[in-house]
């Protein structure tokens, strides 16, 4: 098992708030790194995959950079919506299995 | 539409009754997985699929089986459930290993 690790754990931020979530994973395992955002009672959807040091994509607010030799991604949320609100997981890809971090639950209030 | 069809989606059952859930997606998707989701424990990979014929383990999956005949098709086999069983279960499939995962819309299964 891959240890992905993501934080923090939680966070509640108010509308208009930027933020931003890591994502930390073994850098000798790497394939790809993907992102999913995941609401309640809902099914994750796809974010991003990035699979070379140095990406960065962005859709709409949220965007992403990765660092492969450090073993890290950052996400980031630019004034945050009450409907960005949703559990943010990470995966890391390493050719044939999909190792899930625990997420980051993030709450935006109005 | 593009999709990722679980069944049932919701099911409580007894130890020891053998059950299936099954999965199927209409993309033509190579790779196909099921995950667990238990609360602190994050998405859990059971079993993944690299092509049909093709299955193979992930972390947890003691008390499962998989087959992959055709490769619409992906269902998750639970011979004798046990209450550690009891999870929310996510079928997803993806072009390739690389790729994006789709996810259904889930299953939650209760073993009393």
């Amino acid at each position: 098992i891959l240890n992905v690790e993501q934080s923090p754990q939680s966070l509640h931020v108010q509308e208009g708030d930027s933020t931003n979530f890591t994502c930390s994973f073994p850098s000798s395992n790497f394939y790809a790194l993907h992102w999913y955002r995941w609401e309640t009672a809902k099914s994750p959807e796809a974010l991003f995959v990035m699979t070379l040091n140095g990406d960065e994509k962005k859709k709409g607010r949220i965007s992403a950079t990765l660092n492969t030799k450090e073993g890290y991604s950052y996400l980031y949320i630019k004034g945050s919506q009450p409907e960005d609100s949703a559990t943010y997981l990470c995966a890391l890809n390493s050719g044939y299995a999909l190792n899930f971090g625990k997420g980051t639950s993030l709450l935006v209030t109005p | 539409e593009a999709q990722v069809t679980q069944n049932p989606r919701y099911l409580i059952t007894v130890t020891g009754k053998k059950l299936t859930v099954t999965c199927s997606q209409n993309m033509n998707h190579e790779y196909m997985s099921w995950y667990r989701q238990d609360p602190g424990l994050g998405l859990r990979q059971i079993y993944y699929s690299m092509n049909v014929e093709v299955t193979d383990k992930g972390d947890v999956p003691e008390g499962y089986k998989v087959s992959r005949k055709e490769k619409r098709n992906f269902p998750l086999i639970l011979e004798s459930p046990s209450p550690n069983q009891t999870s929310l279960y996510f079928c997803a499939s993806s072009p390739s290993g690389a790729n994006v995962l789709t996810f259904g819309a889930g299953s939650r299964l209760t073993v009393l």
